[in-house]
């Protein structure tokens, strides 16, 4: 079982649909969590950055952490074309050589017109 | 992108040649990374720095060398290039809080 899961999609919404992306995870030490956003033939580029349990809101974006069940998500409001990418979770415990992120393997997002 | 660049963005090479990707960043961070990127398997790391001559071997560090000689250069080495290293390659850099920002990747292609 990998550490970290993520269901690759691919997801197609219509544009101005809410969009709920997830993860889970296993190991409890984890507690940096991160989204990053991913353009085709691009680098991944940092989204929405959380430390430890809680709520993140950034514009459209909602950063969700849940360390009880293990479950992080990133909500998108009112999605754009824009949008449309790979959205890939990663996460750190932060200290030492756990500053090595553990990655998901993406969700692929179309947001059609 | 801003802050790292990475240099040949694309190359053909073949089996059995070596091939030296380079990274480059601007931003002063102490840690850099090495990651390929493939699909199925997702962003793997390769080899790390947390320092100039300081690197680490990441979970597929098997045929890929890296030196660390400058704060901003972080080069990786295929010493004989197989088929199985064509993927598309991407530095990161980080400060060491968590967050890492990615280059805009090599694409390299062995035949």
């Amino acid at each position: 079982q990998k550490e970290v899961e993520q269901d690759p999609g691919p997801l197609s919404v219509p544009e101005g649909a809410i969009v709920s992306l997830n993860c889970t995870y296993s190991n409890s030490a984890f507690q940096y969590f991160m989204w990053y956003r991913q353009y085709s033939r691009k680098g991944p580029e940092l989204l929405m950055y959380t430390y430890s349990s809680g709520n993140k809101e950034d514009g459209r974006f909602t950063a969700q952490v849940d360390k009880s069940s293990k479950y992080i998500s990133l909500f998108i409001r009112d999605s754009q074309p824009s949008d449309s990418a790979t959205y890939l979770c990663a996460m750190s415990a932060g200290a030492g050589n756990n500053r090595k992120l553990i990655w998901g393997l993406g969700t692929s997002l179309a947001v059609n017109p | 992108d801003a802050g790292i660049t990475q240099s040949p963005r694309h190359k053909v090479t073949e089996t059995g040649t070596p091939v030296t990707l380079r990274c480059h960043q601007t931003e002063n961070h102490r840690y850099m990374y090495w990651y390929r990127q493939d699909p199925g398997h997702g962003l793997r790391l390769i080899h790390y720095s947390y320092g100039v001559k300081d690197t680490d071997k990441g979970e597929v560090s098997d045929g890929y060398s890296v030196s660390r000689s400058k704060t901003e250069d972080f080069l990786l080495t295929l010493e004989s290039a197989t088929s199985s290293q064509t993927s598309v390659y991407f530095c990161a850099i980080s400060e060491g809080g968590g967050t890492q920002y990615f280059g805009p990747g090599t694409r390299l292609t062995v035949l």
